[in-house]
């Protein structure tokens, strides 16, 4: 079956400490994204990338990092620079043009200790 | 730029009740409009679309019509169901923005139907 994974699911963290966040996606899609969910709040885009060995700040950019080296894989690492990284992130993956579909992974909730 | 604006919850109804969540959005181009719902610890699923004024999306018995002369895009369901608990996330996909093409989402809505 075609869709996103993320992992690991729950993900805890100590201050001070670079996290890696996976995203695989087997839709052969070529765009990815991945986003952040604070309670109550709507999704804010973080990182895109719309094609391999390509990518672009989003609007919360400052304190994370990506690479796209392959067209299934989008990680996203949440650095020591993230001032407040506890959040809910969400990988997602859509075929360009812009309108179409955006599949959604599960998730990844980070908790920094 | 792009914004989406959604009623605040939560929305607490009796099941085989009415539902309607409101969406209003704001968009420099002809977007594309987005219901997604997302269930407790998961990620987002696509519940319905529209592409074009008036234009109707419809899943499970939700519906949604794209109002471009009032800027909507209100979810309706004749009949929850406790399975329908979720939050709803209206979103929207601007043609004009061929550079990021992601998507603009409201702040959400969590719907809450009780036996």
């Amino acid at each position: 079956d075609g869709g996103i994974t993320q992992s690991p699911k729950y993900l805890f963290r100590k201050e001070g400490q670079n996290v890696t966040l996976s995203c695989e996606q087997n839709l052969n899609h070529d765009a990815m994204y991945w986003y952040r969910q604070d309670p109550g709040q709507g999704l804010r885009l973080i990182y895109y990338s719309q094609i391999v060995n390509d990518f672009q700040k989003g609007d919360i950019a400052e304190g994370y990092s990506v690479s796209r080296e392959k067209k299934e894989s989008f990680p996203l690492t949440v650095t020591s620079a993230q001032k407040n990284p506890t959040a809910f992130y969400l990988c997602a993956s859509s075929m360009p043009p812009a309108g179409r579909d955006q599949f959604f992974g599960p998730g990844t909730r980070l908790t920094v200790l | 730029g792009d914004s989406v604006t959604q009623m605040e919850g939560p929305v607490t109804l009796s099941e085989e009740a009415f539902l309607t969540i409101n969406c209003t959005y704001t968009a420099t181009g002809y977007p594309s409009l987005f219901w997604y719902v997302q269930y407790p610890g998961e990620g987002l699923q696509l519940l319905l679309k529209a592409t074009k004024a008036d234009d109707k999306g419809s899943n499970k018995g939700f519906e949604a019509t794209y109002r471009k002369e009032t800027t909507s895009f209100h979810l309706e369901k004749g009949s929850v169901q406790v399975s329908d608990s979720a939050v709803y996330f209206c979103a929207l996909s601007d043609p004009l923005d061929t550079g990021r093409r992601a998507l603009t989402f409201g702040s959400g809505t969590r719907l809450q139907v009780q036996p």
